[in-house]
């Protein structure tokens, strides 16, 4: 079955330190991959996503990702994080063709400390 | 654009008894999608609709009806509330780019359920 893994449950950083979230998915054909940030007591936001062309993709408030295709991987990275990027983030995939069904990891907590 | 929109945001109900919980989009997408959250699983797909007339089952669909008779609505119906239903409930809709594959997903603000 579709699936996708995000190892890190918990994070916690000071401000200024630089972010890395994993994330894994498993499936054999092309995919669109997105991450989505949740504030506290607010719904998902769209942070970036990734279609096709340069691996590199930038998101808004200084947020990127890569895609590695041979590892099945789109981690998500910051270079210096502010407490108010304290939140959940989500990893999704929706395969291109075949299925119409957006399949989302279990999230990461982030708690930046000031 | 409101965007996607649910309503009610908060809602406590007695094991037993059924309700709706309402979802619109303004966007004309044909996609729409529910989902529940619940404290360390992620967001768990209830149900989809590709569009007016189509629906189909996600992961947990038990104990959940939907319908879609127009592009712009997609209830949600709980049949015989349980306290295992307790979650919050988001609503989300998205389209297919031009090259046919669908884009991100918008969603709504989210409804909170508690069944007792």
């Amino acid at each position: 079955a579709q699936s996708v893994s995000q190892h890190n449950h918990h994070v916690i950083l000071s401000e200024a330190a630089s972010l890395e979230l994993g994330c894994n998915y498993s499936y054999g054909g092309t995919v669109n991959l997105f991450w989505y940030v949740q504030y506290p007591g607010q719904h998902l936001q769209l942070l970036l996503k990734y279609f096709s062309g340069d691996p590199l993709v930038k998101g808004i408030k200084g947020f990127e990702a890569e895609f590695i295709k041979s590892k099945f991987s789109f981690n998500l990275r910051k270079p210096s994080v502010q407490w108010s990027d304290t939140a959940e983030y989500f990893c999704a995939v929706i395969p291109y063709s075949g299925t119409y069904k957006y399949i989302f990891g279990t999230g990461t907590r982030l708690k930046v400390l000031a | 654009n409101a965007g996607v929109t649910q309503t009610p945001k908060f809602q406590v109900l007695k094991t037993g008894q059924s309700m709706t919980l309402q979802c619109a989009q303004d966007m004309n997408h044909e996609y729409m999608s529910w989902y529940r959250q619940d404290p360390g699983m992620g967001l768990r797909l209830i149900h989809y609709s590709v569009g007016a007339g189509i629906t189909d089952q996600g992961e947990v669909p038990n104990g959940y009806n939907v319908s879609r008779s127009t592009t712009e609505d997609f209830p949600l119906r709980l049949l015989s509330a349980a306290p295992s239903q307790t979650s919050v409930y988001f609503c989300a809709s998205s389209y297919r780019g031009a090259g046919g594959s669908y884009n991100e997903q918008f969603f709504g603000p989210g409804t909170r359920l508690t069944v007792l």
